[in-house]
């Protein structure tokens, strides 16, 4: 299967900062990349998608500003959560899609404190 | 709004035997369907992916779709403890994203 490296895996930040998640396809081309959140016990929710070179799609009550995403490449997505709160914490997992299956990022435990 | 439904669980087997799990789905143009199993803390994995009616068989898991009835299941032989997980249906559609939706995934249970 294809390889997909997410990091980093854990992060802690304080309230206020803000947090960078990379996501990179390793030996694949992704020309678009999910990027979901997961609560405990919860299951998936999309907060967006991205095509390379153009701007991400944002799910209904996900804010733009606040989870900037970037697909540069075919390689590469970035997720920035900016001025992180308690309440942003959560599972972040990446998945770049190709032909017609989704593939998952390790994922990244966000914890604000 | 597209929707895909399975029951939470937990569905607790008990070693050795047949775990079935359910799908439906409310959108007929999906297109292309996956279960895919998550560990607690973990990133979901691809189990089995099925595209046209019938069953599809890899190993000691069987995927089963009904398209006509917008149902999708997966059936588990020989469960092992080790096959307790969440286990997530998705689907796709044809549109030019192909965007996944997820179920909120079943709790299987596999007692020793």
């Amino acid at each position: 299967g294809a390889v997909v490296s997410q990091h980093p895996s854990r992060v802690i930040c304080k309230s206020g900062t803000s947090v960078k998640i990379e996501c990179r396809s390793l030996d694949f081309q992704a020309t678009t990349m999910f990027w979901y959140r997961q609560f405990p016990k919860k299951s998936l929710m999309l907060m967006a998608t991205s095509n390379e070179g153009s701007k991400a799609t944002y799910e209904q009550g996900v804010e733009k500003d606040k989870f900037l995403i970037n697909h540069a490449s075919l390689t590469l997505s970035t997720l920035t959560v900016t001025s992180a709160h308690p309440e942003d914490s959560s599972f972040y997992i990446c998945s770049p899609f190709m032909n017609t299956e989704a593939f998952f990022g390790q994922g990244t435990r966000l914890t604000v404190v | 709004q597209k929707e895909v439904e399975q029951n939470s669980g937990p569905l607790s087997v008990p070693e050795g035997a047949i775990a079935s799990l359910n799908c439906t789905y409310s959108d007929r143009v999906s297109q292309s369907f996956f279960w895919y199993r998550q560990y607690s803390g973990k990133s979901p994995e691809l189990i089995m992916s099925i595209y046209s009616n019938g069953d599809k068989e890899d190993g000691r898991f069987t995927a089963q779709l009904n398209k006509a009835s917008q149902y999708v299941s997966l059936l588990i032989r020989d469960s092992q403890p080790s096959d307790s997980a969440t286990y997530l249906c998705a689907v796709t559609d044809p549109g030019g994203y192909q965007k996944v939706t997820f179920g909120t995934g079943t709790k299987l249970q596999v007692i020793p």
